[in-house]
């Protein structure tokens, strides 16, 4: 079974400092998404990597890719209170049909402090 | 452009009550659909997806049924619902074929009481 696990769990961390999120999935996948979740809201797209050693960065956020670690890393840098959200990788399997269904991770609650 | 609606944002039922929750994408013909959950404080789970009109595929066993009674519309349902129940769910359609971004919509929060 395909399993994808994010660490940690809840990060609680000061404005201006710099933090990784980590998520490690059981099994060979091509793609690697990661999202933003506010409270109550849907998921955001934050980054869609797609092959090993792809980094993408945007703003405060970025991302990469080791496929050969089933390793993928969102790195936070000098953080600030709007950052904070609950952070979901997820990767794709395919499905009987030929379309494809995501498997997520635990999320990551991130708490941004002034 | 493409979009996605989901009808209600928010849902209150009791436990035993029905359910019918719905999607309809814009801007596109015959898209995958697929329906997820997010019990609180946990990640999303895929329920049902659907390739085509009137095919429904389902992943997990539970107390829901999914319909997709036109192109573009995917209709989650239950006969009584169970506390279990309550949750998050979103809705998401890729492309048609072999797609394997998805969109997800804006989601509906369902409180079981």
């Amino acid at each position: 079974e395909l399993k994808v696990e994010q660490n940690p769990l809840f990060l609680s961390m000061q404005e201006g400092k710099n933090y990784t999120i980590y998520c490690n999935y059981s099994t060979t996948s091509d793609r690697l998404y990661w999202y933003r979740q506010d409270p109550g809201k849907s998921l955001e797209s934050l980054f869609v990597l797609l092959s090993n050693g792809a980094v993408k960065q945007e703003g405060r956020l970025m991302a990469s890719l080791d496929t050969k670690a089933r390793l993928s890393t969102l790195h936070i840098t000098a953080a600030v209170h709007d950052l904070s959200a609950t952070y979901f990788c997820a990767v794709d399997t395919p499905l009987n049909s030929g379309t494809y269904k995501y498997i997520f991770g635990t999320g990551t609650r991130l708490k941004v402090l002034a | 452009s493409q979009t996605i609606h989901q009808w209600p944002a928010t849902l209150v039922q009791p436990v035993g009550s029905p359910l019918s929750l719905e999607c309809t994408v814009e801007g596109t013909s015959n898209p995958n659909l697929y329906w997820y959950r997010q019990a609180a404080g946990r990640g999303l789970q895929l329920l049902f997806y659907s390739v085509g009109i009137g095919q429904i595929s389902s992943e997990v066993p539970q107390n829901l049924s999914a319909s997709r009674p036109q192109d573009r519309q995917f209709i989650l349902s239950s006969k009584k619902l169970l506390l279990s129940d309550s949750g998050f769910y979103l809705c998401a359609w890729s492309p048609a074929g072999l797609s394997w971004e998805q969109y997800f919509g804006p989601g509906t929060r369902l409180t079981v009481t």
